[in-house]
């Protein structure tokens, strides 16, 4: 069963206007990690933010912003006033430790498109 | 910064051919991984490794192996290339404390078996 569903295979938008991405995760530990990474044109993944089980607390970073709801498993990721640059894919990952190793489950990633 | 390098960002084989992927990361990480990325499949895990020497079989492991002879090298083979393994590999190394640590790629190598 897919661990981390990531819905939205591609997504257009025109630049300057936000975009939002899903991620819904799944899993029966009370403890876990969810990341987003990421992948430019060029290939390597890039870390964008870690969450643990433990905080819901929404997160800013620049223009990124993360809503983590463990109510509705989800970790969702909003790019505002999207820029050319934000083109990439987009990949939210979950790591669940019960097994003593950092194994990430991914989801099968979210492409973006700014259209200039 | 961590660094993970790979040896080639593009490689071209033939079928039946033993292939060697290598990846090296700086930064003393006890684990490290092979994905492969394919449209539509996101990254799946072949192999992973938590310290010299040992490895473990990942989500899809049938026609390659790894070596983990150094701390900082973990390399990827492909015993017999086929055409199906025409894809992108990336590499990744992270530190293993407990699951909770970002796993930092390379640059990826798209290898095309002909």
């Amino acid at each position: 069963a897919q661990k981390v569903t990531q819905a939205q295979t591609e997504i257009s938008v025109v630049e300057k206007e936000d975009v939002t991405l899903d991620c819904v995760y799944e899993t029966r530990d009370t403890t876990y990690y969810l990341f987003w990474y990421k992948q430019p044109p060029s290939g390597e993944l890039v870390f964008l933010i870690r969450r643990n089980s433990f905080d819901e607390q929404n997160e800013i970073s620049g223009r990124y912003s993360w809503n983590f709801q463990k109510s509705t498993s989800s970790f969702n990721f909003t790019i505002t006033a999207s820029q050319v640059v934000d083109s990439a894919v987009y990949f939210c990952a979950l790591s669940e430790p019960h097994d003593g190793n950092n194994r990430l489950a991914f989801g099968k990633g979210n492409q973006v498109v700014v259209i200039p | 910064d961590v660094k993970v390098t790979q040896s080639s960002r593009y490689l071209v084989k033939r079928t039946g051919e033993k292939v060697f992927l290598e990846c090296v990361q700086d930064m003393d990480h006890e684990n490290m991984f092979w994905y492969r990325q394919d449209p539509g499949l996101g990254l799946r895990l072949i192999y992973f490794s938590y310290d010299v020497k040992m490895k473990e079989k990942g989500d899809i492991p049938e026609g390659y192996s790894v070596s983990r002879e150094k701390k900082e090298r973990f390399s990827l083979i492909l015993e017999s290339a086929s055409t199906n393994q025409t894809s992108m590999y990336l590499c990744a190394s992270s530190l293993l404390l407990g699951g909770n640590q970002p796993q930092h790629f390379g640059d990826g190598t798209r290898l095309s078996i002909l």
